[in-house]
């Protein structure tokens, strides 16, 4: 089982909005409810930030946002702030046997 | 708010052995679904295995046949037996919780560093 894609940059300034796009397969992100998106800033561990493609667990702020169509996730980060510079990661459920796969990863930079 | 501490890594050399240990709380072990993920040093996250409740574990082809995840509740410990252990395995191995059949980790540890070198 492949990484699922991600760009591996994306950058905007404060106040802007950027979207990262995860692309996958129809026997991961297009067969299942179950995409969810980690933010994670150099020398710490991975966050949850979005869940069941569209979800926010609690804390997370709303300019976080997930979507998708078809084999294609995407996370959404609204009013950019320097806070958000990190790398982000999507995951998807593969089905039993493969079961998890991450994307490549996106660095975000606040420019 | 749970807690999840890795410890047991170090270098170790290729074809060589390790075991990890992920210690929690009663609560967080008994009423969670155990993940291990790791990420080479400058590299993405991948998904290295999982434990479900009644002991269904399943792994990434990566390490299948190599690598055991456990957990002994009484001492409230998630293990990750790691052998044949080859350079690609080096990584530094977080535990985190999770959720049946959904890729939801909502707790990390800080994770601890594996190198597998001679």
């Amino acid at each position: 089982q492949s990484a699922l894609t991600q760009p591996r940059s994306v950058s905007g300034s404060p106040g802007e909005s950027v979207t990262i796009s995860c692309t996958g397969t129809s026997s991961d992100i297009g067969a299942y409810n179950y995409v969810s998106w980690y933010q994670q800033h150099p020398g710490k561990a991975p966050k949850i930030v979005i869940y069941d493609v569209t979800k926010r667990p609690s804390g997370v702020p709303d300019r976080f946002s997930g979507s998708r169509s078809g084999n294609t996730a995407s996370l959404t980060i609204s009013w950019l702030q320097a806070e958000d510079e990190a790398d982000y990661y999507c995951c998807s459920f593969a089905g039993a046997y493969t079961h998890y796969v991450f994307g490549s990863g996106t660095e975000v930079t606040v420019v | 708010e749970v807690q999840l501490v890795e410890s047991g890594g170090g270098l170790v050399q290729p074809g060589g052995s390790l075991r990890l240990s992920c210690a929690t709380s009663e609560l967080t072990i008994s009423t969670n679904y155990m993940n291990w993920v790791r990420q080479a040093p400058g590299k993405g996250l991948e998904w290295v295995s999982v434990i479900y409740n009644g002991e269904t574990t399943y792994y990434a082809d990566s390490v299948k046949g190599r690598f055991t995840i456990s957990r002994d509740n009484s001492k409230t410990t998630l293990y990750l037996q790691m052998s044949s252990l080859t350079p690609d395995d080096t990584a530094v191995y977080y535990c985190a919780t999770g959720w049946f059949g959904e890729p939801r980790f909502d707790s990390w540890g800080q994770g601890t560093l594996v190198t597998v070198s001679s």
